[in-house]
């Protein structure tokens, strides 16, 4: 019960294929967090969840891009007909807080799972 | 509108000389800031954060940041650096808005 996991840790795609990125936040984080990892680039916020509710999903950079946390504990990142300019490392954070954005509450983030669209 | 600037995406340093690494911010909303670290392979990791408490932050492993509201800007310093301290470095504003890095080196 250590930290955020994240599976896979790679994915290789083809081009139009779909993808499900799964994360595992730590036992107890009513928040969880989706970050978008462009190669030299800042995390780009994707979603927000608040126990199984989705409260915020302005990241997203499509409808192709879809999440979910059906039980409030594990979320799935999942992307549909996948385009190369989705190669990324899609990253999972988790925390305490109940108020995103404007929080002081610790992120845990996850190792990330490196996706390449061929 | 809410961003951060890393000013330098490639800083060297010598062992044992001072790292100083440059964040500056804008927020519409009084800022809650942050620096992050990131090991290859490996999730960023928290080094400290300010909380509107006090101004100069201190964090983990001897590195502090000092607010400073007119320059609207978030330094990270430490006063000597180890070999260990290579890694990228993210600056991060109200919990979502993340820099785009800076990528410290430590030369022998």
């Amino acid at each position: 019960g250590a930290g955020v996991s994240q599976s896979p840790r790679y994915k290789v795609a083809k081009r139009g294929q779909d993808v499900a990125l799964r994360c595992d936040p730590i036992s107890g984080h009513v928040s969880l967090f989706w970050y978008q990892q462009a190669l030299g680039q800042g995390p780009e916020f994707l979603t927000y969840f608040q126990n199984e509710a989705q409260l915020d999903k302005s990241g997203l950079p499509s409808d192709r891009f879809f999440a979910e946390r059906p039980e409030g504990s594990v979320s799935t990142l999942k992307i549909q007909r996948t385009q190369q300019e989705d190669s990324a490392v899609y990253l999972c954070a988790s925390s305490t807080g109940t108020v995103a954005g404007k929080s002081t509450d610790t992120q845990y983030f996850g190792p990330g799972t490196r996706l390449t669209v061929l | 509108a809410q961003s951060v600037t890393q000013l330098g995406s490639h800083v060297s340093v010598s062992e044992g000389a001072l790292v100083l690494l440059r964040c500056n911010y804008s927020s519409s909303v009084p800022p809650y800031l942050f620096w992050y670290v990131q090991y290859p392979n490996q999730g960023l990791q928290l080094l400290l954060k300010y909380t509107s408490a006090a101004t100069l932050v201190k964090g983990i492993n001897g590195f502090e940041a000092e607010f400073k509201k007119s320059e609207t800007s978030f330094h990270l310093t430490k006063p000597s650096a180890h070999m260990s301290d290579a890694a990228e470095y993210f600056c991060a504003l109200n919990q979502f808005y993340f820099g785009t890095g800076t990528s410290l080196t430590v030369i022998p």
